[in-house]
C-alpha cells in the first residue's frame, strides 16, 4: 500500500527557505506511470496547487508562486522534495504531498500529459512562517 | 476567488441525497479531467472521483459525478453524518497554466 509523509522544519522565519521533504513507501516514485505534487491549505481556507514533478526530472509550478518554488527528487532515498524561498506570512499553510494520475494523449510523433487527480496523499504537515 | 465556482455549503437530512456543483470554463472543466476530493475535519483531502466520472477502488458507488460543458457535479446518496466534510473539485486550467481547485463546499447532514 502506498504510503507518503511529509516531513521538515514546522517553523520558518520570514524571507527564509521552507524545505519539505516527501518519502514514499509501498511504490518507487521512480516510474513513468505517476507524477508528484505538493499542495498547500492555509487556515481556513481552500487548497492550492504548488507544483509537480515527474521521474524524468521535469516540473510543472503554479505560476502565481513567481519562480520562488522548485521541486526535485532524490530516487536513491525514494523522496521528493519541496523548495519555497523568500516566504512571508502567507506561506503559512499545511502542506501536503500526493501522487498524480495523468492521461497520455499521442499523436502521431509525441504525446502529451493530462491531469487526472490526486489519489494517494500524505498526512499533511503544518508550517508557520513567524519571526 | 476561486477560478472553479462553488456553492461555499450545503445541507440535506440524514438517508438523502445532496448535489455539489462546480462551475469553470472552457479554459478548465471543458476541455479537462475533474477530480473531487472529501475533506473530513482535521484530515487530509481524499480522492472521491477522478477522469470526471470514475471512482477509485474503495469509493462506494452512492458517490457519482458527471460533467456537462463547463461545469460538474457531485452527488451524495443516502446521506448520514459520516459525510460531513468539505468537498473540492479540481482541474487543469489551460490559460492559468496551473491546476485549480475550487473553493470547497461544507456539507451537513442536518
Amino acid at each position: 500500500q502506498l504510503q507518503l509523509q511529509e516531513s521538515g522544519p514546522g517553523l520558518v522565519k520570514p524571507s527564509e527557505t521552507l524545505s519539505l521533504t516527501c518519502t514514499v513507501s509501498g511504490g518507487s516514485i521512480n516510474t513513468e506511470s505517476y507524477y508528484w505534487g505538493w499542495i498547500r491549505q492555509p487556515p481556513g481556507k481552500g487548497l492550492e496547487w504548488l507544483g509537480n514533478l515527474y521521474y524524468s526530472g521535469s516540473t510543472y509550478y503554479n505560476p502565481s508562486l513567481k519562480n520562488r518554488v522548485t521541486i526535485s527528487m532524490d530516487t536513491s532515498k525514494n523522496q521528493f522534495s519541496l523548495k519555497l524561498n523568500s516566504v512571508t506570512a502567507a506561506d503559512t499553510a499545511v502542506y501536503y504531498c500526493a501522487r498524480v494520475l495523468f492521461a497520455a494523449h499521442c499523436g502521431s510523433s509525441s504525446c502529451s500529459h493530462h491531469y487526472y487527480g490526486m489519489d494517494v496523499w500524505g498526512l499533511g504537515t503544518t508550517v508557520t512562517v513567524s519571526s | 476567488q476561486s477560478i472553479l465556482t462553488q456553492p461555499p455549503s450545503v445541507s440535506a437530512a440524514p438517508g438523502q441525497k445532496v448535489t455539489i456543483s462546480c462551475s469553470g470554463t472552457s479554459s478548465n472543466i471543458a476541455n479537462n479531467y475533474v477530480s473531487w476530493y472529501q475533506q473530513l475535519p482535521g484530515t487530509a483531502p481524499k480522492l472521491l472521483i477522478f477522469d470526471n466520472i470514475k471512482r477509485p477502488s474503495g469509493i462506494p458507488d452512492r458517490i457519482s459525478a458527471s460533467k456537462s460543458g463547463a461545469s460538474a457535479t457531485l452527488d451524495i446518496t443516502g446521506l448520514h453524518t459520516g459525510d460531513e466534510a468539505d468537498y473540492y473539485c479540481g482541474t487543469w486550467d489551460n490559460s492559468l497554466n496551473t491546476w485549480v481547485f475550487g473553493g470547497g463546499t461544507k456539507l451537513t447532514v442536518l
